[in-house]
């Protein structure tokens, strides 16, 4: 079935280092791929999307092009902050039943230092 | 606007009762889940309403109930607790269907003993 798999974490970084977190994922057809960010006791929040191949998604000074060919949306930023440090899940639409739903990752958690 | 929220936000139960979970969106969205998060797991989805007066099941939806009271409010039903139910519930919502952003609550953190 269609599946996510994410770098496992915890990954720390000193701030103003740069960030990749890797996502690969299984889906038959083509699916719409996202990242969401949730803060310290916090829900989910959407941080970025792309609905088609070679698509790129920005938010915040992050980025992730959904590459078909090595079937990967990687989430990168070039400079981090404290304020970043949070569980990062990368996630794809699964189409079964009447709707599609989300599939998420099992979340990469970023600390951040000064 | 209040987005998406959720009573209560902890709760402690033991093995056996029964409790409910409740959730709401101002959004005027068609679409509602239930979520659940244990450490490692990522998010599992229980069971999810396309719209108004339907449910379907999820990935991991036994022992569990859910009602679409309305367009607004969507809750989720523990009838008899177990310990392997403890973890933290999220309730989301979207326009339409998982290519629209889902919004999410901030969670209900459940223990049960």
């Amino acid at each position: 079935g269609d599946s996510v798999t994410q770098m496992e974490g915890p990954v720390t970084l000193s701030e103003e280092a740069c960030l990749t977190i890797n996502c690969t994922y299984t889906a038959t057809g083509y699916p719409s791929l996202f990242w969401y960010v949730q803060y310290p006791g916090e829900g989910l929040q959407l941080l970025l999307k792309a609905t088609k191949a070679d698509d790129k998604g920005s938010n915040k000074g992050f980025e992730a092009t959904y590459r078909k060919e090595t079937t990967s949306f990687h989430l990168e930023k070039g400079s981090v902050q404290v304020s970043d440090s949070a569980v990062y899940f990368c996630a794809l639409t699964y189409y079964g039943g009447s709707q599609g739903n989300l599939i998420f990752g099992k979340g990469t958690k970023l600390s951040v230092k000064p | 606007n209040a987005g998406v929220t959720q009573t209560p936000k902890f709760q402690v139960l033991k093995t056996g009762q029964s409790m409910t979970l409740q959730c709401a969106q101002d959004m005027n969205h068609n679409s509602m889940y239930w979520y659940r998060q244990d450490p490692g797991m990522g998010l599992r989805l229980i069971y999810y309403s396309a719209s108004e007066g339907t449910t379907d099941k999820g990935e991991v939806p036994n022992g569990y109930n859910v009602s679409r009271l309305n367009k607004r409010e969507f809750s989720l039903r523990l009838e008899s607790a177990a310990p392997s139910q403890t973890s933290v519930y999220f309730c989301a919502s979207s326009l339409m269907g998982s290519d629209n952003e889902q919004f999410f609550g901030p969670g209900t953190r459940l223990t049960v003993l």
